[in-house]
């Protein structure tokens, strides 16, 4: 059983662009959680997702972040305009229902230039 | 305001004796507990949890304890070995309130040989 795949695993962005980082679940998962960690951090909540809907987004930045979880397909971490302080691994989980353990991919680290 | 605290930065236990992680929390919403490890460049891995209904949980050499007029919890290794070496995060869950996870900023575990 495959666990939580991300890619990329490193994706390096200049200031201004668009960095698009996806997730997808453990099979037989439909809860998606995106988590942040900025360096000698711990990870912070910023969006729970399931299949086409957004239940939870009250970690995430109101401006410039959006995420999806689409019928089809991984889910999406979209971050437009970056900048440096963007910087940070950014995980997602899976879990096979609301409240129960979440599963962590091996995260995606951002690098902003 | 951080609601989970982990104060000890780092740890460093001689291989085949106890290692103890300790973590505190101020929300009383928390009812659910959970530790994680993680190794560097990778996502943090599931290790054990416990509702706020018990005071201890047991799995091989893991035991977590928790102490709720305290609001305290800790986790023991025991016997501990090199493969322990690694970051621990402690994590908290609320009842009936936002669906991520709260978590510490970790404590890094160092067992010398």
């Amino acid at each position: 059983n495959a666990g939580v795949m991300q890619n990329p695993r490193h994706l390096v962005r200049r200031r201004g662009q668009e960095a698009r980082l996806r997730c997808s679940p453990m099979k037989g998962h439909s809860h998606v959680y995106w988590y942040r960690q900025l360096p000698e951090e711990g990870l912070k909540f910023m969006v729970y997702l399931q299949k086409e809907n957004i239940i939870d987004e009250s970690g995430m930045p109101k401006e410039r972040f959006s995420a999806e979880f689409p019928k089809e397909g991984p889910s999406i971490l979209r971050i437009q305009q970056v900048v440096r302080g963007d910087s940070a691994a950014y995980f997602c989980a899976s879990s096979p229902a609301r409240e129960e353990t979440q599963y962590f991919g091996p995260g995606t680290r951002l690098l902003v230039l | 305001d951080q609601q989970v605290k982990q104060n000890s930065p780092s740890l460093s236990v001689q291989e085949g004796r106890i290692s103890i992680l300790n973590c505190d929390y101020t929300n009383s919403m928390f009812d659910y507990f959970l530790w994680y490890k993680k190794y560097p460049a990778e996502g943090p891995t599931f290790l054990i949890s416990i509702s706020s209904i018990k005071d201890k949980n047991e799995d091989g050499r893991f035991t977590v304890f928790l102490n709720k007029s305290a609001k305290h919890l800790s986790l023991h290794i025991v016997p501990s070995q090199p493969g322990d070496s690694a970051v621990y995060f402690c994590a908290a869950d609320p009842v009936g309130g936002a669906d991520g996870l709260t978590f510490g900023k970790g404590t890094h575990l160092i067992i010398q040989p």
